[in-house]
């Protein structure tokens, strides 16, 4: 089992570009969480994904959306990028109901 | 609201116990857990603990809370190099299909 995999590791964009990441949750889950970590800060979650619907969301602005896909991976879309959007990008699975969240290795994304 | 604060370094000689204190805002919260991140690495759940318990014990971990004072504390005992890391603690009410608030994260160092 690969587990949680993101998609790039790294990334470089410059201010205004958008940006998407990638999420494959671990074999089984079929919910997916997003979370930016500033450096220096504890993950702030962004939003979740369930049954291909945003369930719950943090306090970010539209410019971050997303995406679930059929097979359970889901995408984090973020339009008009601004530098202090630059950060870890962590996604995080589960199984609905009652089931332990496991985290990928995020994307870091750094805008320039 | 919801707010999780930690200090932000600690330094434990090698062997010996590491205590990381965490106090949360939210009398609401259902469950605390306590995550481990080292460096270039995801988020790894440690050890949670359900609003209606004081203690649990897992091996080297102890968790202590106290809902009066929304306290939260992690003993580590025979602390080892491999325990060098950020450990975060994080509040949520529905375990597994939630958002988590995570606290800023708290160094820790081993001496050798």
């Amino acid at each position: 089992d690969a587990g949680v995999t993101q998609s790039p590791t790294h990334l470089i964009k410059t201010r205004g570009q958008q940006v998407t990441l990638r999420c494959s949750p671990k074999s089984g889950h079929d919910t997916v969480s997003w979370y930016q970590q500033a450096l220096g800060q504890g993950p702030q979650f962004i939003f979740q994904y369930y049954e291909e619907e945003e369930r719950q969301r943090g306090n970010f602005p539209d410019r971050f959306s997303g995406h679930q896909f059929p097979n359970y991976s889901s995408e984090l879309n973020v339009n008009a990028l601004l530098l202090g959007d630059s950060a870890l990008y962590l996604c995080a699975s589960c199984r609905g109901g009652n089931t332990e969240a496991f985290f990928g290795q995020g994307t870091r994304l750094t805008v320039v | 609201g919801e707010d999780v604060e930690q200090s932000l370094f600690l330094s434990v000689r090698e062997g010996d116990s590491s205590v990381i204190n965490c106090t949360y805002t939210d009398s609401s919260s259902t469950y605390l857990y306590w995550y481990k991140q080292e460096p270039g690495a995801g988020l790894q759940l440690l050890t949670y603990i359900f609003s209606n318990m004081d203690m649990k014990q897992d091996q080297r971990l102890t968790v202590l809370l106290n809902k009066k004072d929304k306290h939260l504390s992690l003993r580590i005992a025979d602390t080892q190099t491999g325990d060098s890391a950020i450990y975060f603690c994080a509040e949520g009410k529905d375990f597994g299909n939630e958002k988590l608030t995570f606290g800023t994260g708290t160094r820790l160092t081993i001496i050798p």
